[in-house]
C-alpha cells in the first residue's frame, strides 16, 4: 500500500533546539500539506505545496518555522528555535486520486514535545 | 473566509445504535468537497467518507452515510450499527476545488465514544 511517510514519529527536545520533520509524500502526488494538531486549536493548516512550490504558508509562524520541498519526494518542516508551545502532533498529507476521487492521505504524524 | 464548525465536542452512543454527528460550514465557493475523517487513539487520520458539492445524492460507505444540505451548508455524518471500533475523534473537513485542491481545512472535531 502506498502511504505518506513521516519522520520522526516521536521527538522530545529541549527549548531552543532546532527540530526538522520530514515527509515523503505518495509517489505522484503533487499537493502536500503540513498540519499541526493541538488540543486547543485542533488541526491547523500550516503550509501547502503544489508541484513543490509553496502556495500558502499563512498559517505558519514565520519567525521560527520554515517549510520546504527540495524535491518531489521530500517535504520538510523546520522549527528554529523550538519553544514549549510548539509541542503538538505535526501531520504531513498528500493529495491524489483514490478509489473515491481526490483524497487526502495522511502520514502517521510526528509527535513533538519541547521541554 | 471558509470555516467549518462542529458543535458537538463529545458524543456517546450505545453499541449497535445509530448516531449522527453535525457539521456546518461557511463558504462563498461553489465548487468544493467535503470529508469526514476519523482519528482513533492510534492518531492515524482515516478517511471515512467524501462528498462532492455538485452531487445531490448523499454519499454512503457501508455503515456511514451523510446528509448533505447544500443550501443550509450542513454536512452531517450518520453512523449506523455503531461498533466499539468506531470510538474516535471525527473531523469534518472542507476543500476548495478549482483545478484540484487549493486548501483543506478541518473542524474542531467530535469525540465519539461507543459504549458496550
Amino acid at each position: 500500500d502506498a502511504r505518506v511517510t513521516q519522520t520522526p514519529r516521536d521527538k522530545v527536545t529541549e527549548m531552543g533546539q532546532e527540530v526538522t520533520m520530514r515527509c515523503q509524500p505518495i509517489l505522484g502526488h503533487n499537493t502536500v500539506f503540513w498540519y499541526r494538531q493541538t488540543m486547543m486549536q485542533g488541526l491547523e493548516l500550516l503550509a501547502y505545496f503544489r508541484n513543490r512550490a509553496p502556495l500558502d504558508d499563512s498559517g505558519m509562524p514565520k519567525d521560527r518555522f520554515s517549510a520546504e520541498m527540495p524535491d518531489a519526494t521530500l517535504a520538510t518542516l523546520k522549527i528554529q528555535p523550538s519553544e514549549p508551545r510548539d509541542s503538538a502532533v505535526y501531520f504531513c498529507a498528500s493529495v491524489g486520486q483514490g478509489a473515491r476521487g481526490n483524497t487526502i492521505y495522511f502520514g502517521e504524524g510526528s509527535w513533538l514535545t519541547v521541554v | 473566509a471558509q470555516t467549518v464548525t462542529q458543535s458537538q465536542p463529545e458524543m456517546s452512543v450505545q453499541e449497535a445504535e445509530t448516531v449522527t454527528l453535525s457539521c456546518t460550514y461557511d463558504t462563498s465557493e461553489s465548487n468544493y468537497y467535503l470529508f469526514w475523517y476519523k482519528q482513533p487513539p492510534s492518531r492515524q487520520m482515516i478517511l471515512v467518507i467524501r462528498q462532492e458539492a455538485y452531487k445531490q445524492q448523499n454519499a454512503t460507505e457501508n455503515r456511514f452515510s451523510v446528509n448533505f444540505q447544500k443550501a443550509a451548508k450542513s454536512f452531517s455524518l450518520k453512523i449506523s450499527d455503531s461498533q466499539l471500533g468506531d470510538t474516535a475523534m471525527y473531523f469534518c473537513a472542507f476543500g476548495w476545488a478549482k483545478t484540484s485542491y487549493d486548501k483543506v481545512i478541518f473542524g474542531p472535531g467530535t469525540s465519539l465514544s461507543v459504549i458496550p
